[in-house]
């Protein structure tokens, strides 16, 4: 079945900077890639998604790129802001039904 | 949340007495999901389904079942809770818009002493 890897489990940066979150996946036949943002006490919000037709996509200050080749694709967020902070997951959806296989999460902490 | 309800939103129970979880959604999604968060896990799915009365197991079904009479609920039965089941639980559900994009509810979390 697919696996999901999730590096780093904790990032932190200077407000302002950038942060990359990477994920790989197993499964060659995955297609679709979501990233949640989930916060203290709250459920997982998506945030941005990609699907395996396209190399990158971009939606304000955050960017994800897909790299179906290396099995590999990564969150940027640019211009953090402290409210930026929270654990981030990375998920892949399996080949068959909608079953969406989670990354373990990184915790990002953006200090101001 | 996308119009999911989760009840309760807290539990404490004991070893050996059943629980069951509810998820409510008001947006005529077709598939519904139970899934589990643990530190270092991630979220991991435990049940789904993909229409009334048809469900499916997922990665950690073991010592959990579901059931769907109605479109919009989605319970997790838990029949004789144990120390490893204390988590916190989600329910997502997808499928209007698109068959990827999962919605989550606001959680349970359940602590089994």
């Amino acid at each position: 079945g697919e696996n999901v890897e999730q590096h780093p489990s904790t990032l932190s940066v200077q407000e302002g900077d950038s942060a990359v979150i990477k994920c790989t996946y197993s499964d060659s036949a995955s297609n679709y890639f979501p990233w949640y943002k989930q916060e203290l006490g709250k459920g997982p919000q998506l945030i941005i998604d990609i699907r395996s037709n396209v190399g990158e996509k971009k939606d304000q200050r955050i960017a994800v790129t897909l790299n179906k080749t290396a099995k590999h694709f990564s969150l940027h967020i640019t211009e953090t802001q402290p409210e930026d902070s929270a654990v981030y997951f990375c998920a892949a959806i399996m080949e068959y039904g909608n079953k969406l296989v989670f990354g373990a999460g990184t915790i990002l902490r953006v200090k101001s | 949340d996308a119009g999911i309800t989760q009840s309760p939103r807290h539990k404490v129970t004991e070893t050996g007495t059943p629980v069951t979880l509810r998820c409510h959604q008001t947006e005529n999604h077709r598939y519904m999901y139970w899934y589990r968060q643990d530190p270092g896990h991630g979220l991991r799915l435990i049940h789904y389904s993909y229409g009334v009365k048809d469900t499916d197991k997922g990665e950690v079904s073991d010592g959990y079942s579901v059931s769907r009479s109605k479109t919009e609920d989605f319970l997790l039965t838990l029949e004789s809770a144990t120390s490893s089941q204390t988590s916190v639980y989600f329910c997502a559900i997808s499928g209007l818009a698109g068959v990827d994009e999962q919605f989550f509810g606001p959680g349970t979390r359940l602590t089994v002493l």
